[in-house]
Formats: C-alpha cells, sequence, structure tokens
C-alpha cells in the first residue's frame, strides 16, 4: 500500500517558535507538494519540489521554507510561527514517470495551531 | 493562469437524493482532471479522475466525464448514501516541466438519513 506519512497530527506552537513539519513517501516519487487547507479557501500551494534539492516556491510561500535532501522527504519549516499561520496542513506526492496517470497520493494532514 | 472553480458548498440532501456538483477549468495545456474526496480528519484520496476528452471517470457509484467543449468535469451520483458525507475537490494536473496539480475550492457535502 503506498504511503505519505506527515510526522504529526496535532501541533500546538508558540508564536514566534521555529516549527517543523515534515512529510515522508515511500513510493519513490519525485514530486512533492506542501498545501494549507483553510475554510472557504480549499488547497492553496505553498511550496513543491521535482527533484532532491531542488524547490519551486508556490502562491503562498511568505513565511515559509522548504529542504528536501533526500528524496523521500520533503521537510516544511515556519521560520517564526505566527497566529495567522494556524491551519491544516497537507502533504503530497506525485510519480514524474506516471505520465498522464498523475494522481497525487496525500498524508493524513497535520492540524497547526501557533498560539 | 490554470485554474478550477466548482460549486460553493455546502450540499445538504436526504439520503437516496440525485448529486451534481459542478466543476469547470482553465487550463493553458491539455490536463488530466479528477475528484478527490476528504472525509472528516483525513487527508485527500482519489475517487476518480479522466485523462482525455470524453473519458468517464467512475467509482463508488459516482462519475463525472471530461468535457473538453465546455471545459467541465461534473461529478454525479444516482443516489448518495449518508457516508458519502465528505468535503469533494475537483483538480486538474497539468506537466510543466513536473507535474502540479491545482485544487477547487472544495464542496462539503452533507447527507441526511
Amino acid at each position: 500500500d503506498v504511503k505519505v506519512t506527515q510526522s504529526s497530527r496535532y501541533l500546538v506552537k508558540r508564536t514566534g517558535e521555529k516549527v517543523f513539519l515534515e512529510c515522508v513517501q515511500d513510493m519513490d516519487h519525485e514530486n512533492m507538494f506542501w498545501y494549507r487547507q483553510d475554510p472557504g479557501l480549499g488547497l492553496r500551494l505553498i511550496y513543491f519540489s521535482y527533484d532532491v534539492k531542488m524547490k519551486e516556491k508556490g502562491d503562498i510561500p511568505e513565511g515559509y521554507s522548504v529542504s528536501r535532501e533526500k528524496k523521500e522527504r520533503f521537510s516544511l519549516i515556519l521560520e517564526s510561527a505566527s497566529t495567522n499561520q494556524t491551519s491544516m496542513y497537507l502533504c503530497a506526492s506525485i510519480s514524474a514517470s506516471a505520465g498522464l496517470n498523475t494522481e497525487a497520493f496525500f498524508g493524513q494532514g497535520t492540524r497547526l495551531t501557533v498560539v | 493562469g490554470d485554474s478550477v472553480t466548482q460549486m460553493e458548498g455546502p450540499v445538504t440532501l436526504s439520503e437516496e437524493a440525485f448529486l451534481t456538483i459542478n466543476c469547470t477549468y482553465t487550463a493553458t495545456g491539455y490536463p488530466s482532471l479528477f475528484w478527490y474526496v476528504q472525509y472528516p480528519g483525513e487527508g485527500l484520496q482519489l475517487l476518480l479522475k479522466a485523462t482525455k476528452a470524453d473519458d468517464k471517470g467512475s467509482n463508488k457509484g459516482f462519475e463525472a466525464t471530461y468535457r473538453k467543449e465546455t471545459t467541465s468535469f461534473h461529478l454525479e451520483k444516482g443516489s448518495v448514501q449518508v457516508s458519502d458525507s465528505a468535503v469533494y475537490f475537483c483538480a486538474l494536473s497539468l506537466n510543466t516541466g513536473g507535474f502540479k496539480t491545482i485544487f477547487g475550492a472544495g464542496t462539503r457535502l452533507f447527507v441526511k438519513a
């Protein structure tokens, strides 16, 4: 069974803390993504990565950074957490070799609360 | 730019009612189209997909047909169940050097017994 695993289901952090959200996939996928999900706004792309050590900004990268040191792991970093970063964070991966069959596989989500 | 627009929710139906959730898209290339479902407390999972015009995706009684002429991919089910209560996302995927997926805002469905 294919799997995308996010390190935490729930996190509570204080304003100003540095926060790491980890995502690991076991499908040898090249492409990995971080989204945030907010009511009424759907999924918004924060950052994505097409390969190890590569990263691209998505639609809302401000206040975030990412790290992809290994193919299977894609980390989202909140350099200095703020209350407006309270959200559900979803990691996804897609195979580059699947052609048009480009289904995204999602982790279970991390609900982050910044107080 | 590339985008997906789907009908706003929430949609509330009685069990065994007919469901339609509208979805239209704008894309510069020739996308693949998807419907994803998110059950309470979970991540998204693929419900169905279509990769070319006139393809029909189907799964668990849900269907959607890729209509290139109207740039639409409406989700339908003939008889909904309480267990179908979830958030449904329409999405497109494009090859832009890597594969990028763009999601609609999501439509929450409540099914009453």
